[in-house]
C-alpha cells in the first residue's frame, strides 16, 4: 500500500525556519517525481514545488529563494526547507507522487496519484 | 501562467441527482488535466486524469469530458460520499502547475 506521512509542521515566528519530510513507503521512491502542494485554512490547493527522479527542480514564484526541496532515495524521504517564513505561508503542506500515464509509447498524462494528509504550518508573532 | 477557472463555486444537489462541474483553462492544455475530490479533513483524490479516464478504483458514476479549455466533472447520481470539494488541474505548461478554485458539492 502506498504511503506518504509528513511531518515537521508547527509554530514558528515570521522569519522563522521549519523542515519538512515527508515519509514515503509502499513503492520504488526513487523512480517517482515528487511535489509538495499547500492549502491556507479554507483556501484552495497551490503548488510549492517539484523535484524530479534526476534531480530537476522547480518552485513557484512565491516561495523561490527562500524554500528548498530534497530528497533522499536511500531514505524513502522528501524534504523542505522553509526559510524567511511569512504570515502568507501558513497552510497544510501536502507531498504528492507524480505520476505517469501512458497513452503511447512515448506520450503520457500526468497527474497527483497519492497525496498524504499533511502537515500544519503556522507562521505567526 | 495558465489560469484554471472553476464554477460554480458552490453546488447544491441532493442525493441520486446529477452534478455538473465546469473548469476552464486560459489557454489550450489538450487534454493534460486532472481532477480531484478533497473531503474535509483529508487528503485529496485523484478521480480522473488525461481529462477523461478515472483513476483506479473511482466509481464508474464519475465522467470527465472536454478538450483544450472547457471540461466537465459530470457524477451521474450523487451518493452521501460524494459531497465534496473538487479540484481541476492543469499539467501541460509548467512549471507553475495550476489547480483551479474549486467547486463545493454540498446537500
Amino acid at each position: 500500500e502506498v504511503q506518504l506521512v509528513e511531518s515537521g509542521g508547527g509554530l514558528v515566528q515570521p522569519g522563522g525556519s521549519l523542515r519538512l519530510s515527508c515519509a514515503a513507503s509502499g513503492f520504488t521512491f526513487s523512480s517517482y517525481s515528487m511535489n509538495w502542494v499547500r492549502q491556507a485554512p479554507g483556501k484552495g490547493l497551490e503548488w510549492v514545488s517539484y523535484i524530479s527522479t534526476t534531480g530537476t527542480i522547480y518552485y513557484a514564484d512565491s516561495v523561490k529563494g527562500r524554500f528548498t526541496i530534497s530528497r533522499d532515495n536511500a531514505k524513502n524521504s522528501l524534504y523542505l526547507q522553509m526559510n524567511s517564513l511569512r504570515d502568507e505561508d501558513t497552510a497544510v503542506y501536502h507531498c504528492a507522487r507524480v505520476r505517469r500515464y501512458y497513452y503511447d509509447s512515448s506520450a503520457y498524462f500526468r497527474a497527483l496519484d497519492y497525496w498524504g494528509q499533511g502537515t500544519l504550518v503556522t507562521v505567526s508573532s | 501562467e495558465i489560469v484554471m477557472t472553476q464554477s460554480p463555486v458552490t453546488l447544491s444537489v441532493s442525493p441520486g441527482e446529477r452534478a455538473t462541474l465546469s473548469c476552464r483553462a486560459s489557454q489550450s492544455i489538450s487534454s493534460n488535466l486532472a481532477w480531484y475530490q478533497q473531503k474535509l479533513g483529508q487528503a485529496p483524490r485523484l478521480l480522473i486524469y488525461g481529462a477523461s479516464t478515472r483513476a483506479t478504483g473511482v466509481p464508474a458514476r464519475f465522467s470527465g469530458s472536454g478538450s483544450e479549455t472547457e471540461f466537465t466533472l459530470t457524477i451521474s447520481s450523487l451518493q452521501s460520499e460524494d459531497f465534496a470539494v473538487y479540484y481541476c488541474q492543469q499539467y501541460s505548461d509548467w512549471p507553475p502547475l495550476t489547480f483551479g478554485g474549486g467547486t463545493k458539492v454540498e446537500i
